[in-house]
Protein backbone atom coordinates (compact mmCIF):
# COMPACT_ATOMS: atom_id res chain seq x y z
CA UNK A 1 0.00 0.00 0.00
CA UNK A 2 1.07 3.75 -0.83
CA UNK A 3 2.31 5.45 2.40
CA UNK A 4 2.18 9.48 2.34
CA UNK A 5 3.05 10.51 5.93
CA UNK A 6 2.75 13.99 7.11
CA UNK A 7 5.31 14.97 10.22
CA UNK A 8 2.98 16.18 12.52
CA UNK A 9 -1.28 16.08 12.90
CA UNK A 10 -1.77 19.49 14.97
CA UNK A 11 1.03 22.42 14.67
CA UNK A 12 0.29 25.54 16.38
CA UNK A 13 2.60 28.14 15.79
CA UNK A 14 3.02 32.16 16.16
CA UNK A 15 2.65 35.17 14.04
CA UNK A 16 5.79 35.45 12.15
CA UNK A 17 7.12 32.36 13.01
CA UNK A 18 8.63 30.17 10.54
CA UNK A 19 7.30 27.02 10.02
CA UNK A 20 8.23 23.72 7.97
CA UNK A 21 5.20 21.26 7.39
CA UNK A 22 6.90 17.39 5.74
CA UNK A 23 5.59 14.95 3.54
CA UNK A 24 7.51 11.76 2.96
CA UNK A 25 6.03 9.16 0.40
CA UNK A 26 7.21 5.42 0.70
CA UNK A 27 6.32 4.50 -3.40
CA UNK A 28 8.73 5.84 -4.94
CA UNK A 29 5.78 8.37 -6.92
CA UNK A 30 7.72 11.23 -8.83
CA UNK A 31 5.02 13.50 -8.61
CA UNK A 32 4.18 15.62 -4.98
CA UNK A 33 1.58 17.76 -4.04
CA UNK A 34 1.07 20.56 -1.41
CA UNK A 35 -3.10 21.45 -0.78
CA UNK A 36 -4.92 23.77 1.61
CA UNK A 37 -8.23 22.88 2.69
CA UNK A 38 -10.46 25.07 4.11
CA UNK A 39 -14.40 24.91 4.51
CA UNK A 40 -16.71 25.73 1.43
CA UNK A 41 -13.16 26.09 -0.57
CA UNK A 42 -12.40 22.57 -1.24
CA UNK A 43 -9.24 21.93 -1.87
CA UNK A 44 -6.65 24.62 -3.34
CA UNK A 45 -2.97 23.21 -4.67
CA UNK A 46 -0.14 25.59 -3.27
CA UNK A 47 2.19 23.97 -4.86
CA UNK A 48 3.48 20.95 -6.66
CA UNK A 49 6.76 18.64 -7.75
CA UNK A 50 7.05 15.85 -10.71
CA UNK A 51 10.95 15.53 -10.09
CA UNK A 52 13.74 16.23 -7.21
CA UNK A 53 14.34 19.48 -7.31
CA UNK A 54 11.44 20.73 -9.87
CA UNK A 55 8.57 22.43 -8.51
CA UNK A 56 5.89 24.42 -10.02
CA UNK A 57 3.25 27.26 -8.45
CA UNK A 58 0.09 26.03 -7.97
CA UNK A 59 -3.00 28.29 -7.33
CA UNK A 60 -2.30 29.54 -4.04
CA UNK A 61 2.18 29.84 -3.74
CA UNK A 62 1.85 33.12 -2.23
CA UNK A 63 3.22 32.97 1.31
CA UNK A 64 4.28 30.01 1.25
CA UNK A 65 7.62 27.92 -0.33
CA UNK A 66 9.17 24.05 -1.14
CA UNK A 67 11.96 22.15 -1.35
CA UNK A 68 12.54 18.52 -2.80
CA UNK A 69 15.68 17.39 -1.94
CA UNK A 70 15.05 13.65 -2.10
CA UNK A 71 12.08 12.01 -4.07
CA UNK A 72 10.46 10.82 -1.49
CA UNK A 73 10.42 13.87 0.79
CA UNK A 74 8.40 17.28 0.08
CA UNK A 75 8.50 20.46 2.83
CA UNK A 76 6.35 23.21 2.71
CA UNK A 77 7.88 26.27 4.08
CA UNK A 78 5.52 29.27 5.64
CA UNK A 79 8.17 31.86 5.69
CA UNK A 80 6.71 34.04 8.26
CA UNK A 81 3.16 32.44 9.40
CA UNK A 82 0.17 34.73 9.43
CA UNK A 83 -3.29 33.85 11.12
CA UNK A 84 -4.62 33.52 7.23
CA UNK A 85 -2.49 30.54 7.03
CA UNK A 86 -4.79 28.49 9.75
CA UNK A 87 -5.59 25.76 7.83
CA UNK A 88 -5.63 22.35 7.26
CA UNK A 89 -2.65 20.91 5.38
CA UNK A 90 -3.01 17.89 2.81
CA UNK A 91 0.17 16.41 0.76
CA UNK A 92 -0.33 13.71 -1.55
CA UNK A 93 2.14 11.72 -4.07
CA UNK A 94 1.35 10.19 -7.28
CA UNK A 95 3.03 8.62 -10.40
CA UNK A 96 3.19 10.15 -13.90
CA UNK A 97 1.32 9.34 -16.55
CA UNK A 98 3.33 8.21 -18.67
CA UNK A 99 3.55 4.41 -19.39
CA UNK A 100 1.64 3.25 -16.69
CA UNK A 101 -2.11 1.45 -16.50
CA UNK A 102 -3.35 3.11 -13.48
CA UNK A 103 -5.44 6.13 -12.98
CA UNK A 104 -2.43 8.16 -11.52
CA UNK A 105 -4.44 8.89 -8.50
CA UNK A 106 -3.32 11.22 -5.60
CA UNK A 107 -2.23 9.50 -2.81
CA UNK A 108 -3.18 11.71 0.45
CA UNK A 109 -1.45 11.68 3.68
CA UNK A 110 -3.35 11.96 7.01
CA UNK A 111 -3.25 16.10 6.78
CA UNK A 112 -1.33 18.39 9.05
CA UNK A 113 -4.15 21.13 11.26
CA UNK A 114 -2.19 24.35 11.90
CA UNK A 115 -3.02 27.04 13.64
CA UNK A 116 -1.19 30.70 13.41
CA UNK A 117 -2.00 32.54 16.53
CA UNK B 1 -15.48 30.15 -13.42
CA UNK B 2 -15.87 27.34 -11.56
CA UNK B 3 -14.51 24.04 -12.82
CA UNK B 4 -16.10 21.53 -10.38
CA UNK B 5 -19.54 22.50 -8.70
CA UNK B 6 -20.40 20.86 -6.16
CA UNK B 7 -24.07 21.99 -5.47
CA UNK B 8 -24.90 19.99 -2.19
CA UNK B 9 -22.97 21.27 0.61
CA UNK B 10 -24.44 18.73 3.00
CA UNK B 11 -27.05 15.58 2.58
CA UNK B 12 -28.77 13.09 4.65
CA UNK B 13 -29.73 9.92 3.70
CA UNK B 14 -31.27 7.18 5.33
CA UNK B 15 -28.69 3.51 5.90
CA UNK B 16 -29.65 1.04 3.58
CA UNK B 17 -31.24 3.55 0.96
CA UNK B 18 -29.12 4.80 -2.48
CA UNK B 19 -27.70 8.29 -2.70
CA UNK B 20 -26.37 10.22 -5.15
CA UNK B 21 -23.30 12.97 -4.47
CA UNK B 22 -23.70 15.56 -7.49
CA UNK B 23 -20.58 16.90 -9.66
CA UNK B 24 -20.83 19.42 -12.54
CA UNK B 25 -17.53 19.76 -14.75
CA UNK B 26 -16.40 22.27 -16.98
CA UNK B 27 -13.65 21.94 -19.70
CA UNK B 28 -12.75 22.65 -22.72
CA UNK B 29 -10.30 19.45 -23.35
CA UNK B 30 -11.13 16.49 -24.70
CA UNK B 31 -9.14 14.29 -22.77
CA UNK B 32 -9.87 14.54 -19.02
CA UNK B 33 -10.45 12.42 -15.85
CA UNK B 34 -12.79 12.89 -13.26
CA UNK B 35 -12.34 11.53 -9.77
CA UNK B 36 -14.25 11.16 -6.32
CA UNK B 37 -12.63 10.93 -3.35
CA UNK B 38 -14.07 10.31 0.71
CA UNK B 39 -12.94 12.45 3.58
CA UNK B 40 -13.94 10.55 6.81
CA UNK B 41 -13.61 12.96 10.73
CA UNK B 42 -10.05 11.39 10.59
CA UNK B 43 -9.32 13.38 7.50
CA UNK B 44 -7.21 11.14 5.21
CA UNK B 45 -8.49 11.43 1.31
CA UNK B 46 -9.45 7.94 0.01
CA UNK B 47 -9.87 7.44 -3.53
CA UNK B 48 -13.39 5.97 -4.62
CA UNK B 49 -13.62 5.78 -7.94
CA UNK B 50 -12.32 7.00 -11.70
CA UNK B 51 -14.23 7.93 -15.25
CA UNK B 52 -11.93 8.71 -18.39
CA UNK B 53 -13.55 10.90 -20.51
CA UNK B 54 -13.24 8.14 -23.21
CA UNK B 55 -14.38 5.32 -21.58
CA UNK B 56 -17.42 4.43 -22.78
CA UNK B 57 -18.96 2.75 -20.05
CA UNK B 58 -19.63 4.48 -16.64
CA UNK B 59 -17.05 3.42 -13.94
CA UNK B 60 -18.04 1.04 -11.22
CA UNK B 61 -16.09 -0.21 -7.77
CA UNK B 62 -17.79 -1.96 -5.51
CA UNK B 63 -20.89 -0.08 -3.85
CA UNK B 64 -20.00 3.49 -5.52
CA UNK B 65 -20.69 3.81 -9.24
CA UNK B 66 -20.13 7.36 -11.12
CA UNK B 67 -23.00 8.39 -13.11
CA UNK B 68 -21.28 9.89 -16.37
CA UNK B 69 -23.28 12.24 -18.96
CA UNK B 70 -20.74 13.88 -20.75
CA UNK B 71 -23.16 15.82 -22.84
CA UNK B 72 -24.00 17.51 -19.86
CA UNK B 73 -20.94 17.64 -18.11
CA UNK B 74 -21.89 15.68 -15.20
CA UNK B 75 -20.24 13.13 -13.21
CA UNK B 76 -22.22 12.22 -10.21
CA UNK B 77 -21.25 9.39 -7.65
CA UNK B 78 -23.63 7.28 -6.77
CA UNK B 79 -23.78 4.91 -3.33
CA UNK B 80 -25.68 2.04 -3.20
CA UNK B 81 -26.96 0.56 0.78
CA UNK B 82 -25.85 3.49 2.35
CA UNK B 83 -23.91 2.27 5.76
CA UNK B 84 -22.51 4.20 8.64
CA UNK B 85 -19.27 4.43 7.29
CA UNK B 86 -20.10 6.62 4.55
CA UNK B 87 -20.51 9.12 6.84
CA UNK B 88 -17.69 11.86 5.54
CA UNK B 89 -17.06 14.67 2.83
CA UNK B 90 -16.96 13.71 -0.57
CA UNK B 91 -15.02 15.04 -3.25
CA UNK B 92 -15.50 15.55 -7.14
CA UNK B 93 -12.23 16.31 -8.68
CA UNK B 94 -10.87 16.64 -12.60
CA UNK B 95 -7.88 16.23 -14.15
CA UNK B 96 -7.07 18.17 -17.90
CA UNK B 97 -4.82 17.08 -20.39
CA UNK B 98 -4.95 13.33 -20.05
CA UNK B 99 -2.70 10.49 -18.31
CA UNK B 100 0.19 12.60 -18.96
CA UNK B 101 -0.96 15.68 -16.43
CA UNK B 102 -1.12 14.97 -12.91
CA UNK B 103 -3.23 18.40 -11.18
CA UNK B 104 -6.47 18.19 -10.05
CA UNK B 105 -9.03 20.71 -9.35
CA UNK B 106 -11.10 19.95 -6.39
CA UNK B 107 -15.05 21.01 -6.13
CA UNK B 108 -16.11 22.57 -2.71
CA UNK B 109 -17.30 18.78 -1.35
CA UNK B 110 -20.21 17.36 -0.40
CA UNK B 111 -20.62 16.18 3.47
CA UNK B 112 -23.30 13.28 3.60
CA UNK B 113 -24.35 11.81 7.25
CA UNK B 114 -25.95 8.62 6.93
CA UNK B 115 -28.65 8.55 9.48
CA UNK B 116 -29.18 4.43 11.21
Amino acid sequence: DVKVTQSSRYLVKRTGEKVFLECVQDMDHENMFWYRQDPGLGLRLIYFSYDVKMKEKGDIPEGYSVSREKKERFSLILESASTNQTSMYLCASSLTGLGTATYNEQFFGPGTRLTVL
Amino acid sequence: AQKITQTQPGMFVQEKEAVTLDCTYDTSDPSYGLFWYKQPSSGEMIFLIYQGSYDQQNATEGRYSLNFQKARKSANLVISASQLGDSAMYFCAMREGGDSSYKLIFGSGTRLLVRP
